[in-house]
């Protein structure tokens, strides 16, 4: 069982290119989440998806797309990468077992991504 | 607005010391409550969850959490730390209605230094 799987799980770009990172988990979960980490910041939510076919922003989505076409895959671009963008980047997922309830978030092992 | 506060930045103990790891939210209904572990290099892990009933609640690896609804607070604890335990520590609080539901809102994180 695979879980929640990102790629790449290193990338650096130069400013101004841009870059589509991969998240694709097998647990049927219906919440995909993007998450950013930076030194001293913890984890910011970028955007997030509470179905397919459906996204919405987080804390600190500028600059940042993300797409769900399918349950199992959530894609975060960036359209012109930035050194602001130089970060962490997580994915995860999570369910609903009853109506009203979420579970906790099963995380990806991460992207690092450094923007030169 | 909903916040997670971890007010130590970094704490050493030494090993086979107890060890506890403060937390405080601000959340407008009864939340939903996570500590998460992270090592080097590595995504999060869940150690241990709060959704209802009682207040204190085991984890994995030997950590416990007691919800205190009074202050606010979720605190984890462990009463003898052991060398592998060196990691960061997230407090996260998820949404449990309306507009939050699914989103989970973490702490700055805590790093813990053990000492031989």
């Amino acid at each position: 069982n695979a879980g929640v799987t990102q790629t790449p799980k290193f990338r650096v770009l130069k400013t101004g290119q841009s870059m589509t990172l991969l998240c694709a988990q097998d647990m049927n979960h219906e919440y995909m989440y993007w998450y950013r980490q930076d030194p001293g910041m913890g984890l910011r939510l970028i955007h997030y998806s509470v179905g397919e076919g459906t996204t919405a922003k987080g804390e600190v989505p500028d600059g940042y797309n993300v797409s769900r076409l399918k349950k199992q895959n959530f894609l975060l671009g960036l359209e012109s990468a930035a050194p602001s963008q130089t970060s962490v980047y997580f994915c995860a997922s999570s369910y609903t077992p009853v109506r009203g309830m979420v579970t906790e978030a099963f995380f990806g092992q991460g992207t690092r991504l450094t923007v030169v | 607005a909903q916040s997670v506060t971890q007010p130590d930045i970094h704490i050493t103990v030494s090993e086979g010391a107890s060890l506890e790891l403060r937390c405080n939210y601000s959340y407008g209904a009864t939340p939903y409550l996570f500590w998460y572990v992270q090592s080097p290099g590595q995504g999060l892990q869940l150690l241990l969850k709060y959704f209802s009933g009682d207040t204190l609640v085991q984890g994995i690896k030997g950590f416990e959490a007691e919800f205190k609804r009074s202050q606010s607070s979720f605190n984890l604890r462990k009463p003898s730390v052991h060398w592998s335990d060196a990691a960061e520590y997230f407090c996260a609080v998820g949404g449990n209605r309306g507009s939050t539901l699914g989103r989970l809102y973490f702490g700055r994180g805590t790093q813990l230094t053990v000492w031989p």
